[in-house]
């Protein structure tokens, strides 16, 4: 199964905190992405690491990709309330683009 | 550019009804998918269309599930006869190719309701 299962399930905290927000996956990648996703709304793309990069940086974002261990996290720094979202990761070998459960995510003013 | 666009936004229909989405890509790419997203879940890919033939459809439930993307551009996505498990959003995303080195775009659902 190319999916990635997020971890943990769910994550609350202070605004102005850091969130971070794990992935694992089991089959070879291309690149991996992650999205977010709004209460009823559509998915967003957030970033793209490919499969031969170990860090990429996207405003308040950091995402880390370690492809030994099959596993990928992304960092939220000095979070908002408009952080306040369901975050799924996208591992990417082939043609598919599947998710998990996701990790939801609530910002606390 | 245009974004994804789906319609309708809300649908409410009874048990046994049928029910139709309607998805149109952004302009240009080549590969669509339609996902299920139950409430609490995450979104569970349906079928996936590479210009107008499908890639693939192994979790669309094809006795009462069906779509189709005439002409490559946008598709529909049919339900009949509509089941209570069935309510769930209806997301529709479009890429540019399936080699899958680019990101995707959705469109902002359908929300299903079957009583």
């Amino acid at each position: 199964s190319q999916q990635g299962e997020e971890d943990p399930q769910a994550l609350s905290i202070q605004e102005g905190e850091n969130a971070t927000m794990n992935c694992s996956y089991k089959t070879s990648i291309n690149n991996l992405q992650w999205y977010r996703q709004n209460s009823g709304r559509g998915l967003v793309h957030l970033i793209l690491i490919r499969s031969n990069e170990r860090e990429k940086h996207s405003g308040r974002l950091r995402v880390t990709l370690d492809t030994s261990k099959k596993s990928s996290s992304l960092l939220i720094t000095a979070s908002r309330a408009a952080d306040t979202a369901s975050y799924f990761c996208a591992p990417r070998g082939d043609y598919k683009l599947s998710f998990g459960a996701g990790t939801t995510v609530t910002v606390r003013a | 550019e245009a974004g994804v666009a789906q319609s309708p936004r809300y649908k409410i229909i009874e048990k046994r009804q049928s029910v139709a989405f309607w998805c149109n890509p952004i302009s240009g790419h080549a590969t669509l998918y339609w996902y299920q997203q139950i409430l609490g879940q995450g979104p569970k890919l349906l079928i996936q269309f590479q210009n107008n033939g499908v890639v693939d459809d192994s979790q669309l439930p094809k006795d009462r599930f069906s779509a189709e993307r005439l002409k490559g551009v946008d598709s529909t996505l049919k339900i009949q006869p509509a089941k209570l498990e069935d309510s769930a959003v209806y997301l529709c995303a479009s890429t540019p190719a399936g080699t899958g080195n680019t990101e995707a775009f959705f469109g902002q659902g359908t929300r299903l309701t079957v009583v």
